[in-house]
């Protein structure tokens, strides 16, 4: 089945490191995306790539960098600048062009909680 | 700018309630308008759509449909489930940004008792 797979599901940190979470789809599709979740709050977007080797800045980029050196995989790097990095964060990916229809498809989410 | 603006939760409800949840919008485009459910510790799945005026998405006994009169896009389902029990998204995506920003509500929390 295709789909998007996140990893790790969970993940402990201590201030001052960096961590990588990873993404990768199998589902051909061009655009992939990280948001990040806090408690009652919606989705807030943090970047995200519409093509290979490209990739823009979404509402809350600092503090997060990533690379997209191949179409499958959209890893994302909490570096030690992210001041509340503590959070639940979720990868997805969509159709481009014009055969965007603008429907994401998620991953299951990886908690990152900063001790 | 774009945004969405659905009910606060959480929303709790026996089994066979109807279930209503509001959500409005504005946009200065022609969105598509979304919902979207999220079980516990898991990632956001599509549940329904609705790309133009009029339109309305049903899936899974859900339904919803695009209001551009009144900017809306409310959910309901005629008798919920346990099983039902969720945080519900809307969202919407415009299409004179490619699609590629989709704007969330800040989600509304379901809770069916037995």
């Amino acid at each position: 089945d295709g789909g998007i797979t996140q990893s790790p599901k969970y993940l402990f940190r201590k201030e001052g490191q960096n961590v990588t979470l990873s993404c990768e789809q199998n589902l051909n599709h061009d655009a992939m995306y990280w948001y990040r979740q806090d408690p009652g709050q919606g989705l807030r977007l943090i970047y995200y790539s519409q093509i290979v080797n490209d990739f823009q800045k979404g509402d809350i980029a600092e503090g997060y960098s990533v690379s997209r050196e191949k179409k499958e995989s959209f890893p994302l790097t909490v570096t030690s600048a992210q001041k509340n990095p503590t959070a639940f964060y979720l990868c997805a990916s969509s159709r481009a062009g014009r055969v965007n229809t603008g429907e994401l498809f998620f991953g299951e989410g990886s908690r990152l909680t900063v001790l | 700018g774009d945004s969405v603006t659905q009910m606060e939760g959480p929303v709790t409800l026996s089994e066979e309630a109807f279930l209503t949840i509001n959500c409005t919008y504005t946009a200065t485009g022609y969105p598509s308008l979304f919902w979207y459910v999220q079980y516990p510790g898991e990632g956001l799945q599509l549940l329904l759509k609705a790309t133009k005026a009029d339109d309305k998405g049903s899936n899974k006994g859900f339904e919803a449909t695009y209001r551009k009169e009144t900017t809306s896009f409310h959910l309901e389902k005629g008798s919920v489930q346990v099983s039902d029990s969720a945080v519900y998204f809307c969202a919407l995506s415009d299409q004179n940004t490619g699609g590629f920003k989709t704007i969330f509500g800040a989600g509304t929390r379901l809770f069916v008792k037995a």
